[in-house]
């Protein structure tokens, strides 16, 4: 079963505009972990922020985490045709001691128009 | 410098055979992980290898499903008497860190299972 759920669905923007994308989750969590799918291949990992973390910058990417609310956002400025993908957060949990143990969102498909 | 791969990259079998798909992680890690994706959705975490040792298959949806590492690095996921509901993508990953600290998993690009 998905832990979080990803908000929009999907979304469509413009070249050079900022794209927004939301997620939720369930449990407590040790760290929260953003990854990218671009079409037919595989996951490319983008950011991690850990439970004691607010925020975190990566480049053109920021995301937040509010563990009280647990939920967390992935910014892209400036985005390009490049950026084109599916987004998945995903909820490092184990119950104790982190081992990685990822749970997905559904993701959200994004869509930069050029 | 090669990242995860997996081989088959694709397979279509008649239900009721048995299927063994293979992950040779990026060499030196530590953490292997089996994911399972079905078409719109985001990966299901399957089971977890720590150099050799399984420590987590809470994910294997049934018996039918196992996993091995025997020497710490290629791991094979077996699949018993498959059946349509099978069909998935299946992602490995892998990572160099040890237990309790961060984890960047790096993935491979996926064997497409198809269950006819």
């Amino acid at each position: 079963s998905q832990q979080g759920e990803e908000d929009p669905q999907a979304l469509s923007i413009q070249e050079g505009e900022n794209a927004t994308m939301n997620c939720s989750y369930k449990t407590s969590i040790n760290n929260l972990q953003w990854y990218r799918q671009n079409s037919g291949r595989g996951l490319v990992h983008l950011i991690l922020i850990r439970s004691n973390e607010r925020e975190k910058h990566s480049g053109r990417l920021r995301v937040t985490l509010d563990t009280s609310k647990k939920s967390s956002s992935l910014l892209i400025t400036a985005s390009r045709a490049a950026d084109t993908a599916s987004y998945f957060c995903a909820t490092d949990y184990s119950g104790g001691t982190s081992y990685g143990k990822l749970t997905f969102g559904q993701g959200t498909i994004l869509t930069v128009h050029p | 410098g090669a990242g995860v791969s997996q081989s088959p990259r694709y397979k279509v079998t008649k239900r009721g055979q048995d299927v063994a798909l293979r992950c040779d992680p990026i060499s030196g890690h530590v953490s292997l992980y089996w994911y399972r994706q079905a078409l719109g959705q985001g990966p299901e975490f399957l089971t977890y290898f720590n150099y050799e040792a399984q420590q987590d298959k809470s994910g294997l949806p049934n018996d039918r499903f196992s996993a091995e590492r025997p020497e710490g690095s290629i791991s094979t996921l077996t699949i018993q008497r498959t059946e349509q509901r099978d069909s998935a993508m299946y992602r490995c990953a892998s990572s160099l860190e040890a237990p309790g600290t961060s984890y960047e998993q790096y993935f491979g690009p996926g064997t497409r299972l198809t269950v006819t």
